[in-house]
């Protein structure tokens, strides 16, 4: 149980254009996900906490208007980067809380190269 | 803040060797301490966890335990494998204005060889 899937898990894409990345809890439903991004060899730095129903929370220093992040149902976030450029490339990682057990579970990454 | 700090890596280690990855914490109030292991090309899964002090929490022959007192949260294996090899996240869970967040050390790559 508490299985979290991200798709795609690798998208390569063209400067200027935009990608979308879902992340789904497939056996529970998660009020509350939360958006990371990875840099090689470096820690995992939270980008924004996603909340079903509501706007998205980011943290200081993330663009919010580049970083688009949807939370429609209580199953399914999507974080878009628009407008990408090679900076963007990354590993971006979300996870799902199970409020019953207030556990953050992973999604497997989605590992996005701009070219 | 929050902050974590963990030792720098890569670890190197024969296998069957003795593991210790130092994890120090500083938080306000009274947070839940995790370690996660993260394997090439893949997300993170949660090792173990613990949520009081003195509290210890245990998986896979892994080990670790709430010291309050030395705000410490030390990963340790008695006998490591090849399988074990993968980089390790020390990480606090508290109440920080926006509710529970995740705060991650920057991770110790360990490399078990035979």
């Amino acid at each position: 149980g508490a299985v979290v899937s991200q798709h795609p898990s690798w998208v390569i894409c063209k400067s200027g254009t935009s990608v979308k990345i879902e992340c789904r809890s497939l056996d529970f439903q998660a009020t509350t996900m939360f958006w990371y991004r990875q840099f090689p060899k470096q820690s995992l730095m939270l980008m924004a906490t996603s909340n079903e129903g509501s706007k998205a929370t980011y943290e200081q220093g993330v663009e919010k208007d580049k970083f688009l992040i949807n939370h429609a149902s209580l199953t399914l976030s999507t974080l878009t980067v628009t407008s990408a450029h090679p900076e963007d490339s990354s590993f971006y990682i979300c996870s799902a809380r199970l409020a019953v057990y207030n556990e953050q579970f992973f999604g497997p990454g989605t590992r996005l190269t701009v070219l | 803040g929050n902050s974590v700090t963990q030792m720098e890596g890569p670890v190197t280690l024969s296998e069957e060797a003795f593991l210790t990855i130092n994890c120090t914490y500083t938080a306000t109030g009274y947070p839940s301490l995790f370690w996660y292991v993260q394997y090439p090309g893949e997300g993170l899964q949660l090792l173990l966890k613990a949520t009081k002090a003195d509290d210890k929490g245990s998986n896979k022959g892994f080990e670790a335990t709430y010291r309050k007192e030395t705000t410490s949260f030390h990963l340790e294996k008695g006998s490591v494998q090849v399988s074990d090899s993968a980089v390790y996240f020390c990480a606090l869970s508290g109440l920080t204005g926006g509710g529970n967040k995740l705060t991650f050390g920057t991770g110790t790559q360990l490399k078990v060889e035979l």
